[in-house]
C-alpha cells in the first residue's frame, strides 16, 4: 500500500542553524501538507500546497520556514535558523485532490535543537 | 476560529471494558469530522469520519455520530483491547481539502 515516507526520523541540530526536513508523498496526491507537535501539545498546521505554490499557512509559519517539491516527488520543510521552541515533531501529509478527505499522514521527523 | 477539545487524558481501561472519549467541536460552517490514531512510533491514521449531521463513521469497533446540536463526535467501543492502546486524535477540517484542526489527543491504555 502506497504511503507517506520522511527522513530522517530524528534530527538533531544547534540554535541557529537551517535545517531541511523531507517527505516523499504518496506519487498522485496533489495537495501536500506540513503540521507539527510540539511535545504534549496540539498538532497545529503549518503550511498546505498546492501546485506549486502555498495556499494557506499558518501564524506559525513566518519567515523562518520555507516549502519545495524540488523535483516532482520530494516535499520539503526548511528552517532557516532554528530556535529552541522549534523542537517538535514534524509531520507531512497529502491528499490525491479537493473533496477526498482522508489526509495521509508520515511517521513524522523528530526536530530536536539544543 | 475553528477549535476542537477533547477530554483530557491519560485514559486506562481493563480489556473488555466500554470506551468513550468525548470530542466537541467550535466551527462557522459546516465541517468534516475525524478521529485520528497514532499507534506508538506511527504517523497518524485515519481511524473514521463523518461529513455532515448524523452520520455515524465507523471502524474496527469504533464508533462516533456527528452531532451538530451538540457540536460533537464523542469516539465509542464496546469492547476495547490491548492493541487499541493508541493516542486518539479528534480533528475537524472544512473543506475538502483545507487543513484540520485537531484537539489536544488522549492517550488509551488497555490493560490485560
Amino acid at each position: 500500500e502506497p504511503e507517506v515516507t520522511q527522513t530522517p526520523s530524528h534530527q538533531v541540530t544547534q540554535m541557529g542553524q537551517e535545517v531541511i526536513l523531507r517527505c516523499v508523498p504518496i506519487s498522485n496526491h496533489l495537495y501536500f501538507y506540513w503540521y507539527r507537535q510540539i511535545l504534549g501539545q496540539k498538532v497545529e498546521f503549518l503550511v498546505s500546497f498546492y501546485n506549486n505554490e502555498i495556499s494557506e499557512k499558518s501564524e506559525i509559519f513566518d519567515d523562518q520556514f520555507s516549502v519545495e517539491r524540488p523535483d516532482g516527488s520530494n516535499f520539503t520543510l526548511k528552517i532557516r535558523s532554528t530556535k529552541l521552541e522549534d523542537s517538535a515533531m514534524y509531520f507531512c501529509a497529502s491528499i490525491p485532490g479537493q473533496g477526498s478527505y482522508e489526509q495521509y499522514f508520515g511517521p513524522g521527523t523528530r526536530l530536536t535543537v539544543t | 476560529g475553528n477549535s476542537v477539545t477533547q477530554m483530557e487524558g491519560p485514559v486506562t481501561l481493563s480489556e473488555e471494558a466500554f470506551l468513550t472519549i468525548n470530542c466537541t467541536y467550535t466551527a462557522t460552517g459546516y465541517p468534516s469530522l475525524f478521529w485520528y490514531v497514532q499507534y506508538p512510533g506511527e504517523g497518524l491514521q485515519l481511524l473514521l469520519k463523518a461529513t455532515k449531521a448524523d452520520d455515524k463513521g465507523s471502524n474496527k469497533g469504533f464508533e462516533a455520530t456527528y452531532r451538530k446540536e451538540t457540536t460533537s463526535f464523542h469516539l465509542e467501543k464496546g469492547s476495547v483491547q490491548v492493541s487499541d492502546s493508541a493516542v486518539y486524535f479528534c480533528a475537524l477540517s472544512d473543506q475538502g481539502a483545507q487543513k484540520l484542526v485537531f484537539g489536544q489527543g488522549t492517550r488509551l491504555t488497555i490493560n490485560p
